[in-house]
């Protein structure tokens, strides 16, 4: 399984800063995607990253998808209380190891005070 | 509201009980997942089927045994279950094609071993 490092494990920020988690990898992966979880809750997929420098946009959130696609980044703009959970970064091996095995990162718990 | 059901919620059990834990959707998707995951931690991949046979078994013991009797259903088996089991189950399912194709998850079956 290829290894994804995501950082920082834990975030704890006021309502209406900014932050940003990252997921690097000395591996490319042929696609990336991000992941929401709430607590008593399952992961909620939020965007998927296929082409390398790829930046997409929802809402406050920004993801980008590295030129070399070995790395990722989540941008959040002005936090929210609703933005607390744990996120997830999770790549998708290049053929032919497109098994179904998702090469999950460890996770950083956001948490945002209001 | 999650489009995979998982029952049920929250599971407690001894350790020479026999339960199972039940998973559905309607997507119409072919691939199904189960994963065990701790707390403010990734997914760890269990099982996959795909077209209702079993594609991976990450040399889960086996305790767990999965069924998968429909493309609608997914059945975990459990017997005779350790304490360190104890955790959220959660089943996954996607289109067929690899690990390219978003995964949707259920909110998952907490499971405590006593």
């Amino acid at each position: 399984t290829q290894l994804l490092e995501q950082s920082p494990q834990f975030l704890s920020i006021q309502e209406g800063e900014n932050l940003t988690v990252y997921c690097n990898s000395s591996s490319v992966f042929s696609s990336l995607q991000w992941y929401r979880q709430e607590p008593g809750e399952g992961p909620v997929l939020l965007v998927t990253v296929v082409t390398g420098g790829e930046v997409k946009k929802l809402k406050r959130l920004t993801f980008q998808f590295g030129d070399a696609r070995k790395d990722s980044s989540l941008h959040i703009t002005a936090a929210q209380p609703g933005d607390t959970g744990l996120y997830l970064c999770a790549g998708a091996p290049p053929p032919p190891k497109d098994d179904y095995k998702l090469s999950f990162g460890a996770g950083t718990t956001v948490t945002v005070r209001a | 509201d999650t489009e995979v059901t998982q029952t049920p919620k929250h599971l407690v059990m001894g350790m020479t009980n026999k339960k199972s834990l039940k998973c559905e959707q309607h997507m119409g998707h072919r691939a199904m997942y189960w994963y065990k995951q701790k707390a403010k931690k990734p997914p760890e991949l269990m099982f996959v089927y795909s077209y209702e046979k079993l594609s991976i078994n990450e040399s889960v013991p086996s305790r767990f045994s999965p069924e998968c009797p429909n493309s609608s259903l997914l059945n975990l088996h459990l017997h005779a279950l350790q304490p360190e089991d104890s955790a959220l189950y959660l089943c996954a399912s996607s289109q067929v094609g690899g690990s390219n194709q978003p995964q949707h998850f259920g909110d998952g079956t907490r499971l405590s071993i006593l």
